[in-house]
């Protein structure tokens, strides 16, 4: 079975831009995928940011926004804030199946 | 507001089952697909199960095929998700969720379920 992998932590400075991105085991994303993006602070419910690769949810500020960089899914944050400190899931469509990353602890700091 | 509440959690022994519910309110419930995602203990989100609008279409994740049931009742705004069999390692707290693959919009609440002897 192919596995959604993302790095398992990043991190950016307050201010500063960071991509984190959602890859597959075998093979290359596209938008056929639907990747998406959740965000989850701990001891709270995940939240979408983007789904069908660029769509911002409603409420999402545009400093979230989501593309295919080269053979993965990508998720920007410009203008890193310390409420963005937090993990970040991503979700692909495969076999109709919905499959969920590991996620990426993203530290703000 | 899409509103969604979850019912049902609770302690079982293994080999046990369970009925998840999940009320919907604030949009047109029969007109989109709904979905069911878990998350174990100090562990990452997983889809465990969706099914369409009508009902007619149903999909589960490979972890729990053959032994939890995914189904809706659309005239009270309802989705279940009949967990039999029950493992140590379905211990999670389960949300429901509006959508199925191009979108999920995960419920704030979710229902804990233990599975422990």
């Amino acid at each position: 079975q192919t596995v959604v992998t993302q790095e398992p932590s990043f991190s950016v400075s307050p201010g500063g831009t960071v991509t984190l991105t959602c890859g597959l085991s075998s093979g290359s994303v596209s938008a056929s995928y639907y990747p998406s993006w959740y965000q989850q602070t701990p001891g709270q419910a995940p939240r979408t940011l983007i789904y069908s690769t660029n769509t911002r949810s409603s409420g999402v500020p545009d400093r979230f926004s989501g593309s295919i960089l080269g053979s993965k899914a990508a998720l920007t944050i410009t203008g890193a804030q310390a409420d963005d400190e937090s993990d970040y899931y991503c979700v692909m469509f495969m076999d109709s199946a919905v499959v969920f990353g590991g996620g990426t602890k993203l530290t703000v700091l | 507001e899409v509103q969604l509440l979850e019912s049902g959690g609770g302690l079982v022994q293994p080999g046990g089952s369970l009925r998840l519910s999940c009320a919907a309110s604030g949009f047109t419930f029969s007109n989109y697909a709904m979905s069911w995602v878990r998350q174990a203990p100090g562990k990452g989100l997983e889809w465990v199960s969706g099914i369409s609008g009508r009902g007619d279409s149903t999909y589960y994740a490979d972890s729990v095929k053959g032994r939890f049931t995914i189904s809706r009742d659309n005239s009270k705004n309802t989705l279940y998700l009949q967990m039999n069999s029950l493992r140590v390692e379905d211990t999670a707290v389960y949300y429901c969720a509006e959508g199925y693959y191009s979108y999920m919009d995960v419920s704030d609440k979710g229902t804990t379920v233990t599975v422990s002897s």
